[in-house]
């Protein structure tokens, strides 16, 4: 089974505060995502990466930026973190050319204060 | 640009009912299309799939889902719920997953369960 993980289920912080969430897959998939999800809005991408150090934005990459200097891990990045940032983060892996389908993680609730 | 629409945010069915959950699609080409399940405080569990071939496909738990090419259509279904069944759903749409393409998400629908 694809396992993917994300390092925390729960997190609070402070506003202006550097976030660091980190996901990590087993699978050797090449492609990997972040994901936030919003009651009403679905999920939303904020950023993808093909590959090793590849990366792309997806719809909502404002306030964010990503890291994946290892095919297993990716990490989203909050630079500086606003309450607008209040949200359920979700991170997902796929084989390249497979199918399209995403195994995901169990989400990180984060919450600004 | 490719897009999902879930019609009901809240469905209620009573235990034992039948169920169908609704989603139309928008994509260009071919789609390749999704139905994810979501439990309360938890990730995305993909229930069914539907590449090509035989449009009615099968998933787990008891789910099924009918692709109708000319109604942009993929319904979930499901003859008899449970209590457990209560979630949110959602479904997606998205191409071959060999490039850029990622999955565009419908906004989803919560299912209410009644006794």
């Amino acid at each position: 089974d694809v396992k993917v993980t994300q390092s925390s289920r729960y997190l609070v912080k402070r506003t202006g505060e550097k976030v660091f969430l980190e996901c990590v897959q087993d699978m050797d998939h090449e492609n990997m995502f972040w994901y936030r999800q919003d009651p009403g809005l679905g999920l939303r991408l904020i950023y993808f990466s093909y590959d090793v150090k590849m990366k792309e934005k997806g719809d909502i990459p404002e306030g964010y930026s990503v890291s994946r200097e290892k095919k297993e891990r990716f990490s989203l990045i909050l630079e500086s973190a606003s309450t607008n940032q209040t949200s359920m983060y979700l991170c997902a892996s796929r084989r390249r050319q497979v199918n399209n389908e995403q195994f995901f993680g169990p989400g990180t609730r984060l919450t600004v204060l | 640009a490719q897009s999902v629409t879930q019609p009901d945010i809240h469905i209620t069915v009573s235990e034992g009912a039948s169920l169908e959950l609704r989603c139309n699609y928008s994509y260009g080409a071919t789609p390749y299309l999704f139905w994810y399940v979501q439990s309360p405080g938890q990730g995305l569990q993909l229930l069914l799939k539907y590449f090509s071939g035989d449009t009615l496909v099968q998933g787990i738990k008891g789910f099924e889902a009918e692709f109708k090419r000319s109604q942009s259509s993929f319904n979930l279904r499901k003859p008899s719920v449970h209590w457990s069944d209560a979630a949110e759903y959602f479904c997606a749409v998205g191409g071959a997953g060999g490039g850029a393409d990622g999955l565009t998400f419908g906004k989803g629908t919560h299912l209410i369960i009644q006794p």
